[in-house]
């Protein structure tokens, strides 16, 4: 079985600043996906970034960085240079790589508020 | 389509009765999930397609409720019998193949049960 903890319900930071929201994960598969969604107010999931967990590199996407630490099992999302468009629900999810069915495990979600 | 279309977008029903819940995924999309989102919560799996077939059911809540896709395109989550606990945010989501990175959300069914 597979389990995300996201332990910040709430994050504020100012605009332009950096912002790290902590996930942690557990597992008992050897092969892994760690995924980041944003969810506005509107309600759409919105992707935003993905790591393999035999990825050797943290991925990043523009603004976004997943800062992997394989063995304390942690996927914390890094968003540089926050914007207010920032501000939303963000969940990390995970999913296992070596079966045939890939249902995504999501966490209960950080509420990030990006002020002027 | 271009997008995942979930219809309706709100939904309010009376207690115990049937309800059916639409999710029009991108075209060719071969895998359709279904989530739920409580006020407040993350998103609970409910159930999985891969073209007509549902691999696995086990997060459907309970027997009142069901899921059915034709062909590789249309869903129906179906409610029976709508309990107030029902009440929620149901989300759906379709992807190219089982291994795929990206997932597209639809923008969910807002379900009241008064």
């Amino acid at each position: 079985a597979q389990k995300i903890t996201q332990t910040q319900p709430g994050m504020f930071v100012q605009e332009k600043e950096a912002v790290t929201l902590d996930c942690t994960y557990d597992t008992s598969d050897q092969s892994y996906g760690l995924f980041w969604y944003k969810q506005p107010s509107s309600g759409e999931m919105i992707f935003l970034i993905y790591q393999g967990s035999y990825d050797e590199q943290n991925a990043t996407e523009g603004r976004y960085s997943l800062n992997f630490q394989k063995a304390r099992k942690s996927a914390n999302l890094v968003i540089s240079a926050s914007q207010l468009g920032d501000s939303a629900m963000y969940f990390c999810a995970m999913r296992a790589e070596n079966t045939g069915f890939q249902k995504l495990v999501f966490g209960t979600g950080t509420r990030l508020l990006v002020s002027p | 389509g271009a997008g995942v279309s979930q219809s309706p977008s709100n939904k309010v029903t009376e207690k115990g009765k049937d309800v059916e819940l639409r999710c029009d995924p991108i075209s060719g999309h071969t895998a359709l999930y279904w989530y739920r989102q409580r006020l407040g919560q993350g998103l609970e799996f409910l159930i999985y397609f891969q073209g007509n077939s549902a691999p696995d059911k086990s997060g459907l809540p309970s027997d009142r409720f069901s899921a059915e896709r034709t062909g590789e395109s249309v869903s129906t989550l179906t409610i029976q019998r709508t309990q107030q606990e029902d009440s929620a945010v149901y989300l759906c989501a379709s992807s190219f193949s089982q291994n795929s990175r990206g997932y597209t959300f639809g923008s969910g069914t807002r379900l009241t049960v008064v």
